[in-house]
C-alpha cells in the first residue's frame, strides 16, 4: 500500500504561529498532494508536488518532498483561525489514476 | 463554472432499502472518482470511472455496491440492501483527462448516508 500517513494526528497552536505537518508513504509515487477538509465539508485541493520537485510554495503554504525518505511536509506560516481544519496528504501514480489518502491530521488554530 | 455537484447532501435509508448517490463532474472533466469516509477517518477509494467505463473498482465491496457513469447524465453510486455499516460520507471527485495543470481533484461536498 502506498497510503500516506500524517504526523502528528492532531496539532493545536496559537494564531500567528507556524504549523508543520508530515506525511510518509510506502511506495514510489508520481505526485503527492495536500488537501484540507473543514468539518462536514468536502476536500479542497491545496497543492500538488511532483516526484521530481523538492519544494513548492503557494501563498502561506510550503511543501517539501523527499523521495529518498518517502516523506513530505506541509508548512503553514502565520496561521489563522480559519486554517482550523483536517489536512490530508494523498499520493498518486500519475495520469488520472486514483489517489490514496492518509487518515488526516486535525489542526486547531486558537485565536 | 459550477464545481462538482453531489446530491442529495443528506440521505436517510432504512436497512434493506436502496441508496442512490449522484455526482455531476466539473465541466470538461471526464474522470470521476468515488470515495467513502467514515467518521474521524481518511478517504477510502472505491471506484474510478470514465464515461461508460469502469477503470478501477478495486475499492468497491464485492456485493451490493455498483457504480456507473453513463454517456449522458451524472455518475451514480448505488448501494442495494443498505446496512448500518454503510453509514458514511460518500465523496465524488473529478479530474480532467490529464492533470497537467497540477490542480488535483475537485471534490464535491459529499452525500452523508445514514442507515437507520
Amino acid at each position: 500500500s502506498q497510503q500516506g500517513e500524517e504526523d502528528p494526528q492532531a496539532l493545536s497552536i496559537q494564531e500567528g504561529e507556524n504549523a508543520t505537518m508530515n506525511c510518509s508513504y510506502k511506495t514510489s509515487i508520481n505526485n503527492l498532494q495536500w488537501y484540507r477538509q473543514n468539518s462536514g465539508r468536502g476536500l479542497v485541493h491545496l497543492i500538488l508536488i511532483r516526484s521530481n520537485e523538492r519544494e513548492k510554495h503557494s501563498g502561506r503554504l510550503r511543501v517539501t518532498l523527499d523521495t529518498s525518505k518517502k516523506s513530505s511536509s506541509l508548512l503553514i506560516t502565520a496561521s489563522r483561525a480559519a486554517d482550523t481544519a483536517s489536512y490530508f496528504c494523498a499520493t498518486g501514480k500519475g495520469g488520472s489514476e486514483k489517489l490514496v489518502f492518509g487518515k488526516g491530521m486535525k489542526l486547531t488554530v486558537n485565536p | 463554472n459550477a464545481g462538482v455537484m453531489q446530491n442529495p447532501r443528506h440521505l436517510v435509508r432504512r436497512r434493506g432499502q436502496e441508496a442512490r448517490l449522484r455526482c455531476s463532474p466539473m465541466k470538461g472533466h471526464s474522470h470521476v472518482y468515488w470515495y467513502r469516509q467514515l467518521p474521524e477517518e481518511g478517504l477510502k477509494f472505491m471506484v474510478y470511472l470514465q464515461k461508460e467505463n469502469i477503470i478501477d473498482e478495486s475499492g468497491m465491496p464485492k456485493e451490493r455496491f455498483s457504480a456507473e457513469f453513463p454517456k449522458e447524465g451524472p455518475s451514480i453510486l448505488r448501494i442495494q440492501q443498505v446496512v448500518r455499516g454503510d453509514s458514511a460520507a460518500y465523496f465524488c471527485a473529478s479530474s480532467p483527462p490529464y492533470d497537467r495543470a497540477g490542480y488535483g481533484y475537485t471534490f464535491g461536498s459529499g452525500t452523508r448516508l445514514t442507515v437507520v
